[in-house]
């Protein structure tokens, strides 16, 4: 099993929906969750981060943590063509200094 | 402007002709670490280096060396390339106490060995 398990999508949505993206972990220890943005053919980028249960609002991003069920979201109100990327989950365990990256979502805003 | 650089961005190699591949960042950043990116495999760690003279191998160091002579570069060392290093690499840093995980990567090097 992956330490981070994710849907390679592609996950399509109109522009102005609700796109929710979705990640389970296997390590019950970890303590840090991160959402990164990759547009085609650039390097990733962070958006998001979260440490404690529950969501985290910033803009039209909303993180969201359940650490007893092992799954960490990222929901995008207002979908747009320009959020069009992959998006990747990454997480860091007690002691780690690495971040352990899931293969990512790509996401298609149709306008 | 705060960024880290790669070079070369492509590169098209034969196996077992040595190369190195340059990072440089200009952030003052203790940490930096290089990844490898393979399709289904997502970012996956090589090497990464908590200061100057620190390193230590990530998830997958075989087949590489680094070396950090210097706060701001750490180069990627491939001794005698095989086909399986084809693959698109990043390098990152980030000030070495951070939790915010926020990792500055440079914008890639698209390396592939025939």
């Amino acid at each position: 099993q992956k330490e981070v398990e994710q849907n390679s999508g592609p996950l399509s949505v109109p522009e102005g929906a609700i796109a929710s993206l979705n990640c389970t972990y296997s390590d019950r220890v970890s303590q840090s969750f991160f959402w990164y943005r990759q547009y085609s053919g650039k390097s990733p980028e962070l958006i998001m981060s979260i440490y404690s249960n529950g969501d985290k609002e910033d803009g039209r991003f909303t993180a969201q943590l359940n650490k007893a069920s092992q799954y960490v979201s990222l929901l995008i109100r207002d979908s747009q063509p320009s959020d069009s990327a992959t998006y990747l989950c990454a997480l860091r365990g007690p002691g780690r200094r690495a971040l352990t990256f899931g293969s990512g979502t790509r996401l298609q805003v149709q306008p | 402007e705060a960024q880290v650089t790669q070079n070369p961005r492509y590169l098209i190699t034969v196996t077992g002709k040595k190369l190195t591949v340059t990072c440089s960042q200009n952030m003052n950043h203790e940490y930096m670490s290089w990844y490898r990116q393979d399709p289904g495999l997502g970012l996956r760690q090589i090497y990464y280096s908590m200061n100057v003279e620190v390193t230590d191998k990530g998830d997958v160091p075989e087949g590489y060396k680094v070396s950090r002579k210097e706060k701001r570069n750490f180069p990627l060392i491939l001794e005698s390339p095989s086909p399986n290093q084809t693959s698109l690499y990043f390098c990152a840093s980030r000030i070495a106490g951070s939790n915010t995980g926020e990792l500055f990567f440079g914008e890639g090097s698209r390396l592939t060995v025939l």
